[in-house]
């Protein structure tokens, strides 16, 4: 079964950094990108971006380019979702997800099961 | 444009038949996918491509799609189908982005 596991919960400042984590199994973690989504408090999902875990090639929504990394290590089957000087607005409930493609088809799964960061002073 | 419009929100009646509808000028070249999001849980996918339902989404789910239209359709509501639903699909822009609609509020009365 593919699966994908996330990082626990976060209590965070402004201004420091974090890493959060989505760690796949079930899979060759190189079959297939991963996808971050965002969710605000009380709000939509949003999609961030995406990472290619083969060649750790990247792009990113216009909304989150240069606010947010996503990387990923081939070699533990985990991508990760980072950022360097925490903002409470990025306060959101953080989901990893796998983009299926074929053709005009396109979908999102599994899931991770999320993980909650909180920003605040 | 990159942006996918939801209704947001919408009422059933218990066993009636509810549509929910999502426009945008991407589904012209991708069909929606659709998730279902109940309160504190991840979003879980009940519809994808043309008509596809994973493993598990009972056949009262299904989907449909026209010009920049898409939408999901649940025959005879259930009172576990109330939850938050999503439509999303590649923007248009040639990137392998995606967007996703702002969701639709169903209540099931």
């Amino acid at each position: 079964e593919v699966q994908l596991v996330q990082s626990g919960a976060e209590v965070k400042k402004p201004g420091e950094s974090l890493r959060i984590s989505c760690k796949g199994s079930g899979y060759s973690f190189t079959s297939y990108w991963i996808s971050w989504v965002r969710q605000m408090p009380g709000k939509g999902l949003e999609w961030m971006g995406r990472i290619d875990p083969s060649d750790s090639y990247t792009n990113y929504s216009p909304s989150f380019q240069g606010h947010v990394t996503i990387s990923a290590d081939k070699s533990i089957s985990t991508a990760y979702l980072q950022w360097s000087s925490l903002k409470a607005s990025d306060t959101a409930m953080y989901y990893c997800a796998i983009p299926r493609i074929s053709s005009a088809y396109n979908w999102f799964d599994p899931w991770g099961q999320g993980t909650l960061v909180t920003v605040s002073s | 444009s990159s942006e996918l419009t939801q209704d947001p929100a919408v009422s059933v009646a218990l066993g009636q038949t509810v549509r929910i509808t999502c426009q945008g000028d991407s589904l012209r070249s991708y069909y929606a996918s659709w998730y279902q999001q109940k309160p504190g849980q991840a979003p879980v996918l009940v519809i994808y491509g043309k008509n596809n339902r994973p493993s598990g989404i009972p056949d009262r789910f299904s989907g449909s799609s026209s010009g920049n239209t898409a939408s999901l359709t649940i025959t005879g509501a259930q009172a576990e189908d109330e939850a938050d639903y999503y439509c999303n699909s590649r923007d248009s822009s040639g990137n392998p982005n995606w967007v996703f609609g702002g969701g639709t509020k169903l209540t099931v009365l």
